[in-house]
């Protein structure tokens, strides 16, 4: 089974903290994304990434960098916390590769990150 | 841009009850379409995914079919157990390779009255 794992399901930080939020999976998938979910708006794309050092910006990519050293773990970072990106953060992988994959997205735990 | 949105929003029904969750799609050219399940506080659990060629999937007691010319597509739940209760999102997958990422529906709140 794919298994996408989150470091912390819960995490409280002080607004203007670094905060890191890593995700790994094992499954050799070459896309990994990151998403936030929020009452009433639902899931919104962040970033993602399609290969290691690739990233792209997703459709909320404000306040927010990633890293991705290794193929199998995707950090998100976020340089300086603020109240307003208190919400659940989800991690996915899949693979797209011809005969391999079928951008079958497999999501991780998700952490519930809350800025004071 | 891609929009997605599940009907209806929330529904509570009796055990044993087989219901239809609906999913509409703004932009027909899809990749493919994934449906999932999202217990309160936790990830997202795949159940089913359909890719643009295919018609309709089925896992146990889900049943997804899928109309990409029209931009829809259902979930049929048959025999629902109180164990089902849960959200069900639907989300797209682009036919643009170089976008991987789901557009993601609201999803619908299911409540399965034992």
């Amino acid at each position: 089974d794919v298994k996408v794992t989150q470091s912390s399901r819960y995490l409280v930080k002080r607004t203007g903290e670094k905060v890191f939020l890593e995700c790994v999976q094992d499954m050799d998938h070459e896309n990994m994304f990151w998403y936030r979910q929020d009452p009433g708006l639902g899931l919104r794309l962040i970033y993602f990434s399609y290969d290691v050092k690739m990233k792209e910006k997703g459709d909320i990519p404000e306040g927010y960098s990633v890293s991705r050293e290794k193929k199998e773990r995707f950090s998100l970072i976020l340089e300086s916390a603020s109240t307003n990106q208190t919400s659940m953060y989800l991690c996915a992988s899949s693979s797209t590769l011809a005969g391999e994959g079928d951008n079958e997205q497999f999501f991780g735990p998700g952490t519930r990150l809350t800025v004071l | 841009k891609q929009e997605v949105t599940q009907i209806p929003a929330a529904l509570s029904v009796p055990e044993g009850e087989n219901l239809v969750l609906n999913c509409s799609f703004t932009d027909s050219a899809i990749y493919n379409l994934q449906w999932f399940r999202q217990d309160p506080g936790k990830g997202l659990t795949s159940l089913l995914l359909i890719q643009s060629s295919q018609r309709e999937q089925t896992s146990g007691r889900l049943n997804a079919s899928l109309d990409k010319s029209s931009g829809r597509s259902t979930l049929y739940i048959a025999a629902s157990q109180p164990g089902d209760s849960a959200t069900y999102l639907c989300a797209v997958s682009p036919m643009d390779t170089g976008r991987r990422a789901l557009t993601f529906g609201s999803g619908t709140r299911l409540q399965v009255q034992p």
